[in-house]
């Protein structure tokens, strides 16, 4: 079956501008996370997604960043404003549950983001 | 604060032989353990995991220990292939409401030489 995608696979913008990133999780799966991982360095959270409840915004790094998920699927990844510590690869991931670590998270391809 | 460490950014081992990964934890919450493997642009994909009440899983040639008093883990690839070579992340999650989050370590370079 279909696997997480994401959208674009590539993104250079330039300093200042907002990008919006896309993840089309598994079918029926009911948890979304965002991860980015910046170069050298591990995954860092970012957003998870719970059915209907409020999202984990916790690990989201600046007011710049928001997300969202309509219809409890398609979720995006907006950075207003970006900066060049925003570069990295930005990765996510659905998972049949949630709720807990033992949900297996399956991840996407991930979209490399390079702000000038 | 790294709380899930990898020290060895890179290994390279022989074909057919064992490839052994470490990763070092430092919060005593966590309580289940996953090793993900990346290959270049693609995204992680799920290995193997281990919960805190055992100390070895084991799935064909990979075996994952955990020694929960060093605060240690391992994954033990037995025989490597060339196919292995490949970014192995091991990562943490913790009891608690926020336990879907995964600490993640800076990965390892697996290459195995055929």
């Amino acid at each position: 079956g279909a696997g997480v995608s994401q959208s674009p696979s590539n993104k250079v913008t330039e300093k200042g501008k907002d990008v919006e990133l896309r993840c089309d999780p598994i079918s029926g799966h009911t948890a979304l996370y965002w991860y980015r991982q910046s170069l050298g360095q591990g995954l860092e959270f970012l957003i998870y997604f719970q059915g209907n409840s409020a999202p984990d915004k916790s690990g989201l790094p600046s007011d710049r960043f928001s997300a969202e998920r309509t219809g409890g699927s398609v979720s995006t990844l907006t950075i207003q404003r970006t900066q060049q510590e925003d570069s990295a690869v930005y990765l996510c991931a659905s998972s049949p549950f949630g709720g807990v670590g033992t949900d297996t998270q399956y991840f996407g391809p991930g979209t490399r983001l390079t702000v000038l | 604060d790294q709380q899930v460490k990898q020290n060895s950014p890179s290994l390279s081992v022989q074909e057919g032989r064992i490839s052994i990964l470490n990763c070092d934890y430092t919060n005593s919450m966590f309580d289940y353990f996953l090793w993900y493997k990346k290959y270049p642009a693609e995204g992680p994909t799920f290995l193997i995991s281990i919960s805190s009440i055992k100390d070895k899983n084991e799935d064909g040639r990979f075996t994952v220990f955990l020694n929960k008093s060093a605060k240690h883990l391992s994954l033990h690839i037995v025989p490597s292939q060339p196919g292995d070579s490949a970014v192995y992340f091991c990562a943490a999650s913790g009891s608690g409401g926020s336990n879907y989050k995964l600490t993640f370590g800076k990965g390892t370079l697996l290459t195995v030489n055929p």
